[in-house]
C-alpha cells in the first residue's frame, strides 16, 4: 500500500539559511499534519491542513510557514534556521473517514543545522 | 503536568511474556486514542486505535480504554525481540475537525531473548 512520502530524507543547512520540506500524503487522504521531534523527545505538532486550508496550528515558530497545494501535497518552509531547529520533521496524513482520524506518518526528514 | 503521561521505562520483559504499557491523559474531552511504535531514528508506526471503553484486540495486541479513569493501555502478548522499541501513546485533541495528536513521552520496551 502507498505510504506518505517525504523529501528530502536528510538535509544539512547553515544557521540563518532557509529550508523547504515536502510531503506527499497517502492517495485520497485530504489532511496533512506536520510534527517536529527533537532528540529524545516526543513529536510536537506544528500545523495541519484540510482540503488545502489551514486546519489547526500548534507550536510552529513564526519563521516557519506551510501550505497545501491543489494536489494535496504540502510544503514546510523554514527560514532563518537556528541550531535548535535540528530535529526530525514528520508529515502525517489522514482521511478522516467516519470521523476516525488515524494518522499515518511518513519516514521523516532529518534536518541538521550547523 | 503533561497532557499525556507514560512511564518512560525501560520496561524489560522476557521473550514470550506479556508486556503491559500504560498511559493516562488529562483532558476528559479526548475521544480518540492511539498507540504508535517507534524504532530509534524511524517514524511512528500506528499499531492500534481505540475510541470506545473496553478492549480492542488485533493479533498479539490488545488496547484497553477506560474513559472514567482517563486511562489507556496496550498489552503485547508473546513478546518478541523485534517488539523492542519505544511505544507512544497519542490522544486526539478534543473538538471538531481533523485534530492534531498529543503524544506522551513514550515507554521504551526491551524484550530479552
Amino acid at each position: 500500500a502507498a505510504g506518505v512520502i517525504q523529501s528530502p530524507r536528510h538535509l544539512i543547512k547553515e544557521k540563518r539559511e532557509t529550508a523547504t520540506l515536502k510531503c506527499y500524503p497517502i492517495p485520497r487522504h485530504d489532511t496533512v499534519y506536520w510534527y517536529q521531534q527533537g532528540p529524545g523527545q516526543d513529536p510536537q505538532f506544528l500545523i495541519s491542513f484540510y482540503e488545502k486550508m489551514q486546519s489547526d496550528k500548534g507550536s510552529i515558530p513564526d519563521r516557519f510557514s506551510a501550505q497545501q497545494f491543489s494536489d494535496y501535497h504540502s510544503e514546510l518552509n523554514m527560514s532563518s534556521l537556528e541550531l535548535g531547529d535540528s530535529a526530525l520533521y514528520f508529515c502525517a496524513s489522514s482521511s478522516g473517514l467516519a470521523g476516525i482520524n488515524e494518522q499515518f506518518f511518513g519516514p521523516g526528514t532529518r534536518l541538521t543545522v550547523l | 503536568q503533561k497532557e499525556v503521561e507514560q512511564n518512560s521505562g525501560p520496561l524489560s520483559v522476557p521473550e514470550g511474556a506479556i508486556a503491559s504499557l500504560n498511559c493516562t491523559y488529562s483532558d476528559r474531552g479526548s475521544q480518540s486514542f492511539f498507540w504508535y511504535r517507534q524504532y530509534s531514528g524511524k517514524s511512528p508506526e500506528l499499531i492500534m486505535s481505540i475510541y470506545s471503553n473496553g478492549d480492542k484486540e488485533d493479533g498479539r495486541f490488545t488496547a484497553q480504554l477506560n474513559k472514567a479513569s482517563q486511562y489507556v493501555s496496550l498489552l503485547i502478548r508473546d513478546s518478541q525481540p523485534s517488539d523492542s522499541a519505544t511505544y507512544l501513546c497519542a490522544v486526539n485533541k478534543p473538538g471538531t475537525g481533523r485534530r492534531a495528536l498529543t503524544f506522551g513521552s513514550g515507554t521504551r520496551l526491551q524484550v530479552q531473548p
